[in-house]
């Protein structure tokens, strides 16, 4: 079956402008994850969703950052007033269940600010 | 505090040599989930394995073992006769029951020389 789709896959952006990122889950996967990779770095958790819920929106690193989910399925992470600090590759993922379960990631969006 | 630990950045083996990519975490948690995945260069995410904090068996998959010590908060990875293939960036993972974040360690870079 189809995996997570994310678009786009490249986004260049003039420091200050928004920006919106699309995730497409697995179908009837239940949760979904968003993270950001800086250049040569690890994953850095952002936030995730249980349905459309997000229990904790802590790891979102300003309020320029922002994420929401509609109907169990496609997820949108919004970044206002983009920074260039805030280039990095931005990865979700999916999971049939919630966070003590595997999850399965899409190809990423590489967004850069310039 | 770093909840998972990656200490080795870069490892470089020659082909056919075993290679042991260690990981150490931190929780206080009594219920939760550690997780392997790799990130080839071409940058998309793959699962590689779930373990349980009540299952300290070691887990053998082809020419991959797992080797999880609660005694010391190890999840080791070991690769056996290690190919080209297995060139990439490998992540450990931590998922805790009362937690509604993941924490994925700065990741190990594996080179496979041939």
């Amino acid at each position: 079956g189809a995996g997570v789709s994310q678009s786009p896959s490249n986004k260049v952006t003039e420091k200050g402008k928004d920006v919106e990122l699309r995730c497409d889950p697995i179908s009837g996967h239940t949760a979904l994850y968003w993270y950001r990779q800086r250049l040569g770095q690890g994953l850095e958790f952002l936030i995730y969703f249980q349905g459309n819920s997000a229990p904790d929106k802590s790891g979102l690193p300003s309020d320029r950052f922002s994420a929401e989910r509609t109907g169990e399925s496609v997820s949108t992470l919004t970044i206002q007033r983009t920074q260039q600090e805030d280039s990095a590759v931005y990865l979700c993922a999916s999971s049939p269940q919630g966070i003590l379960y595997e999850q399965y990631f899409g190809p990423g969006t590489r967004l850069t600010v310039t | 505090a770093q909840k998972v630990t990656q200490a080795q950045t870069e490892i470089s083996v020659v082909e056919k040599e075993d290679v042991t990519l260690d990981c150490v975490y931190e929780t206080r948690d009594t219920t939760y989930y550690l997780f392997w995945y790799k990130q080839p260069p071409s940058g998309e995410l793959v699962f590689l394995i779930r373990r349980n904090s009540f299952d300290e068996q070691n887990e053998i998959s082809g020419r991959y073992s797992w080797n999880f010590q609660k005694s010391t908060s190890s999840f080791n990875f070991t690769i056996t006769a290690s190919q080209v293939v297995d060139s990439a960036v490998y992540f450990c993972a931590l998922s805790e029951r009362a937690g509604n974040q993941f924490y994925f360690g700065t990741g190990t870079s594996l080179t496979v020389i041939p």
